[in-house]
């Protein structure tokens, strides 16, 4: 089945520690995205990547860094500089052919930094 | 820059009845696409419904349809014949009418649906 995973479901770590999180997909899709969603705050843009090798800044871009080596994955590092990193960490990919323009999203984790 | 917003922070309805949940969005493009996702408790999210601004036809899917106000930059949201399978967050979302471009999302309408 064609899809994206996301793991771990949740993590926990302790603060000043830096967490990579996963993102694979296998839908051959190009672009990949990142969210962050918080309570009442809806989902805000951390980075995207629309071609391997290329990323860009989201609005909120501080604390995190990434990397699209491969076309399936698009891994999130949050840093220990990253004010404020509890929160649920959403992917997404989508392709330009796909004339409905749908993102699909993968089940999410949960980070909680203590 | 866009923004998207939602108004109603919360919603209730009772089964089989109809709801209808606003959205309005400020942007500077003639061309743009306009998205509700739904969130159900397992935090999924699924697209529900998807408009583009250059068709006047609202766009419908089963229970859903939309009201697309282009000139009042306004996107709500109509679910009829309201299930408890409907009990979710609804996100609006705008985005560019260019391919693989990021999602601009309002904050959301936590929605129950009441037997």
């Amino acid at each position: 089945d064609g899809g994206i995973t996301q793991s771990p479901k949740y993590l926990f770590r302790k603060e000043g520690q830096n967490v990579t999180l996963s993102c694979e997909q296998n839908l051959n899709h190009d672009a990949m995205y990142w969210y962050r969603q918080d309570p009442g705050q809806g989902l805000r843009l951390i980075y995207y990547s629309q071609i391997v090798n290329d990323f860009q800044k989201g609005d909120i871009a501080e604390g995190y860094s990434v990397s699209r080596e491969k076309k399936e994955s698009f891994p999130l590092t949050v840093t220990s500089a990253q004010k404020n990193p509890t929160a649920f960490y959403l992917c997404a990919s989508s392709t330009g052919t796909n004339l409905r323009h749908e993102q699909y999203f993968g089940p999410g984790t949960r980070l909680t930094v203590t | 820059a866009q923004t998207v917003t939602q108004s109603q922070p919360e919603m209730s309805v009772q089964e089989a009845e109809t709801v209808t949940l606003s959205c309005t969005y400020d942007t500077s493009e003639n061309n743009y696409y306009l998205f509700w996702y739904k969130q159900p408790p397992s935090r999924q999210m699924i697209l529900v419904i998807r408009q583009e601004a250059y068709k006047q036809q609202n766009a419908t899917e089963n229970r859903f349809s939309v009201n697309f106000q282009k000139a009042a930059k306004s996107f709500s949201l109509k679910i009829s014949d309201s299930q408890l399978g409907d009990t979710a967050m609804y996100f609006c979302a705008f985005m560019k009418p260019f391919g693989n471009t990021p999602l601009v999302f309002g904050k959301g309408t936590r929605l129950s649906v009441i037997a």
